[in-house]
């Protein structure tokens, strides 16, 4: 079975200093992997995905990610961070393999929360 | 374009009562997922549709939970009767393909309260 882990709670970090919030996954075939991010009130709005190439992916908002399938990872990166971006991310994979189909799995959240 | 509607945001119902959430993909969106995420947790898949098909419900609680999706198009998801722990988001999200590159568009979801 596919799983996803974000092995931090919360994340904090201050204005202008880079943001890094960690995904590991587990899956059967190969990953397609994507980041989320959930404001208060609001709906998962989507950042990033790395399906296939080159496994450094950018994304929205400064937001870029890097695929790693040795350590089956997939990091979620800012170089600078705002204090905008503190919300909730969740990174989420589908599995190309076996029977899971288009099941779309989410970690459990990672609360970032940038300091000015 | 227009993004997936949710309604109602807010429910609040005692337990044992009856629910139901409705949501319309975004047009010509083929899938169509129902998540729960619980408070300070990540979204569980509930159900996904293909078109007016079932392509996965394994996490649907089916002795109190129901799903249909009328026509491919607009879904509506049920509870009875509500416990307390259903108290949670009901997030509905669509995807254009079943191409599984495809990344879902999520609505802004309904917060029900169960008391």
């Amino acid at each position: 079975a596919q799983s996803v882990a974000q092995p931090e709670d919360q994340v904090n970090v201050a204005e202008g200093n880079p943001l890094t919030v960690k995904c590991t996954y587990s899956v059967s075939g190969n990953p397609y992997l994507f980041w989320y991010v959930q404001y208060p009130n609001r709906g998962l709005q989507f950042l990033l995905k790395y399906i296939t190439g080159d496994n450094l992916v950018k994304g929205s908002y400064g937001f870029e990610a890097e695929f790693n399938k040795s350590q089956t990872s997939f990091h979620l990166k800012k170089p600078s961070a705002l204090v905008s971006d503190s919300a909730l991310y969740f990174c989420a994979v589908r599995d190309t393999g076996g029977a899971a189909g288009n099941k779309l799995t989410f970690g459990g959240g990672t609360r970032v929360l940038v300091k000015p | 374009e227009a993004g997936v509607a949710q309604s109602p945001r807010y429910k609040i119902i005692e337990k044992r009562q009856s629910v139901a959430f409705w949501c319309n993909p975004i047009s010509g969106h083929a899938t169509l997922y129902w998540y729960q995420q619980i408070l300070g947790q990540g979204p569980k898949l509930l159900i996904q549709f293909q078109n007016n098909g079932v392509v996965d419900d394994s996490q649907l609680p089916k002795d109190r939970f129901s799903a249909e999706r009328l026509k491919g198009v607009d879904s509506t998801l049920k509870i009875q009767p509500a416990k307390l722990e259903d108290s949670a988001v009901y997030l509905c999200a669509s995807s254009s393909r079943s191409n599984i590159r495809d990344k879902a568009f999520f609505g802004q979801g309904t917060r029900l309260t169960v008391v």
